[in-house]
């Protein structure tokens, strides 16, 4: 099974609305990632967890907020959002972290189907 | 530091036609290479992967490519495609020093019938 599920499909929210996407996944990955994917460009990478940490974050705006509860859920919170954040998120994970010198590079990341958000 | 160059953003194509999308990818260390699939309104699907051996790889539903050193690129190749093809398909490397993905700009295909 190579399943990452992402709910909601789609969100519709204000700028003053605070909401929650949700990833899980149950292949005993212990890499997890968040992308941003604006339309007709490669998906863009936000943060990385590993071992249930955050180990990178690629300078996003602190109106987005990651959460990592267990090893299987990860979490990403929304406030105060601008109509320019609109995009479809997407969450992937991975058997090995990055950065994990000399292996790691033959795991393959695999990709929800993401959260189709707009920000009104 | 590495880079993947996607040459096309389209590439039309009549259905049962034979389609190339070209990668070219630039890095200092060994990479491995991989072709994702995007279909209108969803995420990305693994299409194939090349880690090592072989330089042809080949996916379940038709696709190939192949690995070539010298020339830097992993184009993407199916001999007849079909009007489910159409989709975006990104082509992305990752080096043994970490997991993480650097994309091309895409490819958009556009099968006709």
């Amino acid at each position: 099974d190579t399943e990452v599920t992402q709910t909601p499909k789609h969100l519709v929210m204000g700028m003053t609305n605070k909401k929650s996407l949700k990833c899980e996944q149950h292949m005993g990955h212990r890499a997890m990632y968040w992308y941003k994917q604006k339309a007709k460009k490669p998906p863009e990478l936000m943060f990385v967890y590993s071992y249930e940490k955050l180990s990178i974050n690629e300078s996003v705006p602190s109106r987005f907020s990651p959460e990592c509860p267990n090893s299987s859920l990860l979490n990403l919170h929304l406030h105060a959002l601008q109509p320019e954040d609109s995009a479809l998120y997407l969450c992937a994970s991975s058997q090995s972290p990055p950065g994990l010198a000399g292996g790691g590079g033959t795991d393959t990341q695999y990709f929800g189907p993401g959260t189709r958000l707009t920000v009104l | 530091a590495q880079s993947v160059t996607q040459l096309d953003s389209q590439v039309p194509v009549f259905e049962e036609a034979p389609v190339e999308l070209r990668c070219n990818y630039s890095s200092s260390v060994s990479v491995y290479l991989f072709w994702y699939v995007q279909y209108p309104n969803q995420g990305l699907q693994l299409l194939l992967k090349y880690l090592s051996g072989s330089t042809l790889v080949e996916s379940i539903n038709g696709f190939e490519a192949e690995f070539n050193k010298s020339q830097t690129s992993f184009h993407l190749r199916k001999p007849s495609v079909h009007i489910s093809d159409t989709a975006e398909y990104f082509c992305a490397v990752k080096n043994n020093a970490g997991n993480m993905l650097t994309f091309g700009g895409g490819t958009r295909l556009m099968v006709k019938p």
